[in-house]
């Protein structure tokens, strides 16, 4: 089946740093992505979203970058604070019988980010 | 802000109790989501609804069911709890494809 990955399962940064996480798809035809952010205890928080007709979006201290080519997708995380420590996963659309997907995702396992002070 | 809400952050019941975990989304979404979350093995579809008494399996439904008589409300049940089912469990909801899903704050299930 398809499935959505992720290169590292820790990263670890200092206060400032810029930090990058990557995550490997293997479905051609997912068409939107998610990044998520979740902390300890918590739901799963949205960050920010692609959809395949971009190749980068920015939103406050954070980018995605979507390759569409090598099936790659990344989160950057600028001036990274150490509230930014979570679990970070990005997602995928899923495409059902019909080609329907209601809006169905795939997650990846997760990375996880330490920012130390 | 769209507010997804869950019945209940922690509980502990006994194997053979039947379980029913409540959500609650406050947007109009029409479809609503119900996840597990374990270590290891990120979060994983157990059904999903896309209209009021609609609903379709996800990837692990066995042991569950669920109901949804009203649009702003899905509930997972649990027929009869079995320690395996102890777990992190996230209800989510999305308008449509392409949309985001908002998750509630989950439900720290453990079965004894």
């Amino acid at each position: 089946g398809e499935s959505v990955g992720l290169h590292l399962p820790t990263l670890s940064v200092q206060e400032g740093d810029n930090s990058i996480i990557n995550c490997a798809y293997s479905n051609s035809a997912s068409d939107y992505f998610i990044w998520y952010k979740q902390e300890s205890g918590k739901g799963p928080q949205f960050i920010i979203d692609i959809r395949s007709n971009m190749d980068k979006r920015q939103g406050q201290r954070v980018t995605v970058l979507l390759n569409k080519t090598v099936k790659h997708l990344s989160l950057q995380i600028a001036a990274t604070q150490p509230g930014d420590s979570a679990v970070y996963f990005c997602a995928e659309n899923r495409t059902g019988a019909g080609g329907t997907s209601y809006g169905k995702l795939t997650f990846g396992q997760g990375t996880i980010l330490t920012v130390h002070p | 802000d769209v507010k997804v809400t869950q019945s209940s952050r922690y509980l502990v019941k006994r194997t053979g109790e039947k379980v029913f975990l409540e959500c609650v989304q406050d947007m109009d979404h029409e479809n609503m989501f119900w996840y597990r979350q374990d270590p290891g093995l990120g979060l994983r579809l157990i059904y999903f609804s896309y209209d009021v008494k609609m609903k379709e399996k996800g990837d692990i439904p066995e042991g569950y069911s669920v109901s949804r008589e009203k649009k702003e409300r899905f509930s997972l049940i649990l027929e009869s709890a079995s320690t395996n089912q102890t777990s992190m469990y996230l209800c989510a909801s999305n308008v449509g494809p392409q949309e985001t899903q908002y998750f509630g704050p989950g439900t720290r299930l453990l079965v004894l």
